[in-house]
């Protein structure tokens, strides 16, 4: 697509349920990343997907966050068991790779605003 | 740990002042460093990236500087207009660091009044 894409653009859920966040990036960015800005606080890396290689987790704040890339293209963040402190903008970006132009920086999509209640 | 401040956390001006703002990061080890613009429900959009010592960057209205010895760079907007409305978000990256992980800080929030 034109551009970086995310579904929901929020969500308003129950503590204790699972969420399901989507990103569609720019085709042929073989390079994906979400991130989450909180209340107050500096963007968050979470996970970075880059080609088939395994994906970078380091980012990821308990095992009731996951997160899968399919086919190098769609990519799907899942919280398990949310709780309120999971309440923030998740924000996903894509990038060329591969190459050294990649530090000049992401296309980000609007975000998912998550609210757990 | 690596750490991207940066200051005013925020920022009231009217239409027509002229602002700027502050990113200091880890001067060791610097690749890159980038600014991006965040308007409220709207995706960041990158503005600058700089990798050079004494890199300025220009953009309409909108410049920025970098110093990569003592670990600073600037921001600056010239006579402010209430579209210039978004936080602005600075993002380093380390010299040897995951393509991903770009660090960023918490942001400036710059309100203009008409």
């Amino acid at each position: 697509g034109a551009g970086v894409s995310q579904s929901p653009s929020n969500k308003v859920t129950e503590k204790g349920k699972d969420v399901e966040l989507r990103c569609d990036p720019i085709s042929g960015h073989t390079a994906l990343y979400w991130y989450r800005q909180s209340l107050g606080q500096g963007l968050e890396f979470l996970i970075y997907f880059q080609g088939n290689s395994a994906p970078d987790k380091s980012g990821l704040p308990s095992d009731r966050f996951s997160a899968e890339r399919t086919g190098g293209s769609v990519s799907t963040l899942t919280i398990q068991r949310t709780q309120q402190e999971d309440s923030a903008v998740y924000l996903c970006a894509s990038s060329l790779s591969g190459d050294r132009t990649w530090y000049r920086g992401y296309t980000f999509g609007s975000g998912t605003r998550l609210t757990v209640v | 740990i690596l750490n991207v401040e940066q200051s005013p956390q925020s920022l009231h001006v009217q239409e027509g002042d002229s602002t700027n703002f502050t990113c200091s990061f880890p001067s060791s080890n610097f690749y890159a460093l980038h600014w991006y613009r965040w308007e409220t429900a709207k995706s960041p959009e990158a503005l600058f990236v700089m990798t050079l010592n004494g890199d300025e960057k220009k953009k309409g209205r909108i410049s920025a500087t970098l110093n990569t010895k003592e670990g600073y760079s600037y921001l600056y907007i010239k006579g402010s207009q209430p579209e210039d409305s978004a936080t602005y978000l600075c993002a380093f990256t380390p010299l040897g660091g995951s393509q991903g992980n770009l660090i960023f800080g918490k942001g400036t929030k710059l309100s203009v009044k008409p």
